[in-house]
């Protein structure tokens, strides 16, 4: 198993809602990454999670909250979103715990609209 | 913080060469990468590039990099039109690699 899979592909939510973006690889792979792109821009780093613990959050508002239940998974929690949020969430995976030089592997992205 | 330049739009025929130019300002980024994004579809790394180097080459992919000007440049040999994406240069280094983006070439392959 090489690649990165994202559930789901697509997510309308009102403002009110709370719903969860899915992470998941099984290339044993020991960082995971969460990025933002809006359209036509170049994605946004949001969050890394490095051996299971958080080693970077980009000073990203509280309504998105990152959890790492184990190696292989990451989620995205969505609470009170605004509709500016909507954009293509992008998860990605490297080998060992991020190492430069090491290859981000990028998953499909969920393309979410908040209404 | 980093920034990562790119112009926005190339358009070459089919057969032709295209070169795809970035520009940085942070010069102790040690790695250097090239994605292509399709449209709706994450990103697919092509090649990178360490810092020490001058030139990579892999199949119909060229990477240059000028250090002292701070310039990459991604050169495709005989452009096909599933060439057509934008593609993103990046910069990366430290203990997590944290990758900064360019902002994006959108190629079009004309036929």
């Amino acid at each position: 198993d090489t690649e990165v899979t994202q559930t789901p592909k697509h997510l309308v939510m009102g403002m009110t809602n709370k719903k969860s973006l899915k992470c998941e690889q099984h290339m044993g792979h020991r960082a995971m990454y969460w990025y933002k792109q809006k359209a036509k821009k170049p994605p946004e780093l949001m969050f890394v999670y490095s051996y299971e613990k958080l080693s970077i959050n980009e000073s990203v508002p509280s309504r998105f909250s990152p959890e790492c239940p184990n190696s292989s998974l990451l989620n995205l929690h969505l609470h009170a979103l605004q509709p500016e949020d909507s954009a293509l969430y992008l998860c990605a995976s490297t080998p060992g715990g991020g190492r430069p030089g090491n290859e981000q592997f990028f998953g499909p992205g969920t393309r979410l609209t908040v209404l | 913080g980093e920034d990562v330049e790119q112009s926005l739009f190339l358009s070459v025929r089919e057969g032709d060469s295209s070169v795809i130019n970035c520009t940085y300002t942070d010069s102790s980024s040690t790695y250097l990468y090239w994605y292509k994004q399709e449209p709706g579809a994450g990103l697919q790394l092509l090649t990178y590039i360490f810092s020490n180097m001058d030139m990579k080459q892999d199949q119909r992919l060229t990477v240059l990099l000028n250090k002292k000007d701070k310039h990459l440049s991604l050169r495709i040999a005989d452009t096909q039109t599933g060439d057509s994406a934008i593609y993103f240069c990046a910069v990366g280094g430290g203990a997590t690699n944290k990758l900064i983006f360019g902002t994006g070439t959108l190629l079009a392959v004309q036929p």
